[in-house]
């Protein structure tokens, strides 16, 4: 059974950092993993999408890179802003199309 | 192009009553699935539907139901409602189902009194 664990579960740094949010993952047999963002009380805005023949995926500021062999997913954050505060998830496509997600990790940005 | 929809934003009802939640995929979009999300934790899966034929069930009791319509729009019903079924419900859209990317609306509120 898929289980997917996102550590820290909360970060709390000064504007301007470059961050790494980390995703993993036991089952390696995953279609693809996805990166959310979560406001509060707000549904999920997509933020990248890694098919699992991909190494990573970069979007503006935006990061994340894949390794399925050691089951782990990494979403890298440069030059934080206050406005990337959020909580973000990751969720893996396993082998009967379920996303499987993670608990997040809450972010905040300090100005 | 409007994003996936879902209706009523919020709801409040009573333990034991029925509720009917509603989501419109984006247009294109044939796979539709649906998630209950427990506050401080990630969503759960609870059905998807491609094609308008069921693709998938999560661990959820026979109390949860759900269909899919010609226009691709769909319906989550949950029958006898517990304070534990107080959560945000979320509705993803995809073009299909495994390779494709998932883009979610902003959820129903369900609160059960």
């Amino acid at each position: 059974k898929q289980e997917v664990t996102q550590i820290p579960a909360a970060l709390s740094v000064p504007e301007g950092e470059n961050l790494v949010l980390n995703c993993s993952f036991t089952d390696s047999a995953i279609y693809n993993l996805q990166w959310f963002r979560q406001d509060p009380g707000k549904g999920l805005t997509s933020l990248l999408l890694i098919q699992s023949s991909q190494r990573e995926q970069t979007s503006g500021r935006l990061n994340a890179s894949l390794d399925k062999s050691s089951g782990r997913s990494t979403l890298y954050i440069a030059a934080s802003q206050p406005g990337d505060s959020a909580t973000y998830l990751c969720a893996a496509r396993d082998s009967n199309y379920q996303l499987i997600w993670g608990a997040g990790t809450k972010l905040i940005i300090k100005p | 192009d409007a994003g996936v929809t879902q209706s009523p934003t919020h709801l409040i009802k009573t333990r034991g009553q029925h509720v009917t939640l509603r989501c419109s995929p984006i247009s294109g979009h044939k796979s539709v699935s649906w998630y209950q999300q427990v506050l401080g934790q990630g969503p759960q899966f609870i059905f998807q539907y491609y094609e308008k034929e069921e693709r998938g069930r999560g661990n959820f009791p026979d109390r949860f139901s759900a269909r899919q319509f010609p226009n691709y729009s769909s319906e989550l019903n949950v029958n006898a409602l517990l304070l534990g079924d107080s959560a945000l419900y979320l509705c993803a859209s995809s073009v299909q189902g495994a390779y494709t990317e998932a883009f979610f609306g902003q959820g129903t509120r369900l609160t059960v009194v």
